[in-house]
């Protein structure tokens, strides 16, 4: 078990481009989540899958942005036309949904700056 | 809506002193009540978390929490804490085990 793993960890970009951000799963896990956190602020929920159907997505998640998992394995973000105020850290989390409390693992997250 | 509220952003404390982490949580209807930590450019590790039975909850590295649910509390604390206690904290709530809703955090810094 490697652990939720984020790719990349660093990401500086312009004001205009378009990102997008990988997150692997711990295997077997059927739910991931993505959440947004700024300076100086708690993680914020995105959205998240069940396998690979999206169940749920805030009201954060712009038009611009956009989640897939296709394979429901890995799951990509990502943001079109960046704005300096999608400066973020960008966390993705996994679950085993069995029934009951299924806990959240946590990956290193990925550090987006828009210049 | 579940929301959470970290009464102090910052605390100070020095090393083998106690300390105590404050969370409030509003909710309507019954919920999961976490702790996270988070270490400078790393992901958020579960410290400790209330489902249901003991209010009085033991988590990893001595810390502890204890759910109040008159007062709607979810207060963390350590009785000794050490210079690699320095992080940042996050209580978290759910009401179902989807999302997470986080507090603000409070960044814990221990002094010598």
């Amino acid at each position: 078990d490697t652990g939720v793993s984020q790719d990349p960890r660093h990401k500086i970009t312009k004001r205009g481009q378009n990102v997008t951000f990988r997150c692997d799963p711990i295997s077997e896990h059927n739910r991931l989540y993505w959440y947004r956190q700024t300076l100086g602020q708690g993680p914020e929920f995105l959205t998240y899958f069940q396998n690979e159907a999206q169940l749920e997505k805030s009201r954060l998640l712009s038009d611009r942005f956009s989640a897939e998992r296709p394979k429901g394995s890995f799951s990509t973000l990502e943001i079109q036309r960046t704005e300096q105020g999608d400066s973020a850290m960008y966390l993705c989390a996994s679950s085993l949904n069995a029934g009951g409390y299924n806990e959240q693992f946590f990956g290193p997250g990925t550090r987006l700056t828009v210049l | 809506a579940q929301s959470v509220t970290q009464l102090d952003s910052q605390v100070p404390v020095f090393e083998e002193a106690p300390v105590e982490l404050r969370c409030n949580y509003s909710s309507s209807v019954s919920v999961y009540l976490f702790w996270y930590v988070q270490y400078p450019n790393q992901g958020l590790q579960l410290l400790l978390k209330y489902l249901s039975g003991s209010t009085l909850v033991k988590g990893i590295n001595g810390f502890e929490a204890e759910f109040n649910k008159s007062q709607t509390s979810f207060h963390l604390r350590k009785p000794s804490v050490h210079i690699s206690d320095t992080a940042e904290y996050f209580c978290a709530v759910t009401r179902n085990t989807d999302k997470l809703i986080f507090g603000t955090g409070t960044r814990l810094q221990v002094f010598p």
